[in-house]
């Protein structure tokens, strides 16, 4: 069955700092994989996406993300990080077959951000 | 605007109850969802609609009843509340039912549903 894991729940990093946050997927296929951000109250947003092609992937608020299909991992970076990147950060599989497509989520990373 | 609207955003309410969320969306897209966000932040579909029509529904109880008046409106109809229904319940949609080939869901803000 297809799966998310984010060994991860909680993460501190200093402002400044680089980051990376960790994620391996179980699917069968080749794996649609994205990167999604959820601040406080707020609906999840989209952070980057990979479909094909080139392995490292840039998306918004300068983050991107790397898969290896060796690893069956698609980690999330970001050289240096701000206070506002402090949220939840979901890494999701696209499962697709007939009509049915759907995202599967991961649990979640929750990143805090300290001076 | 907001794109994706849902209301109300926090519901209290006693067991036994019956509670509806209201989701709609503004832009254009074909396709509409319902997660549920457990206590921990686990995100787990329950529906999806395309054009009106119920394209994924998950294992989820029958108490739960998504309608969809058209594209643009979701609405989630739950009966007879139990504790475990307590999360936070979100709604998104996505331009097609490819949701998967383009990538991006676009979420409300949630719906915090505490049942007592």
């Amino acid at each position: 069955a297809q799966s998310v894991t984010q060994p991860d729940i909680h993460i501190t990093v200093s402002e400044g700092a680089s980051l990376e946050l960790r994620c391996n997927y179980s699917y069968g296929a080749t794996p649609y994989l994205f990167w999604y951000v959820q601040s406080p109250g707020q609906g999840l947003q989209l952070l980057l996406k990979y479909f094909s092609g080139d392995t490292l992937v840039q998306g918004i608020k300068g983050f991107e993300a790397e898969f290896k299909r060796s690893q069956s991992s698609f980690n999330l970076r970001k050289p240096s990080v701000h206070w506002s990147d402090a949220a939840e950060y979901f890494c999701a599989v696209g499962t697709y077959g007939g009509a049915t497509n759907k995202l599967i989520f991961g649990t979640g990373t929750l990143l805090a951000v300290q001076p | 605007d907001t794109a994706v609207s849902q209301t109300p955003k926090y519901l209290v309410t006693q067991m036994g109850n019956d509670k509806s969320i209201k989701c709609e969306q503004n832009l254009g897209h074909d396709t509409m969802y319902w997660y549920k966000q457990d206590s921990k932040k686990f995100l787990k579909i329950m529906f999806s609609y395309n054009n009106k029509e119920l394209i994924i529904n998950e294992t989820v109880p029958n108490r739960f009843s998504p309608k969809s008046p058209d594209k643009a409106h979701l609405n989630l109809h739950i009966n007879s509340l139990e504790l475990g229904d307590s999360a936070v319940y979100f709604c998104a949609s996505s331009q097609t039912a490819g949701v998967v080939r383009t990538g991006e869901l676009f979420f409300g803000e949630g719906s915090r549903l505490t049942v007592l």
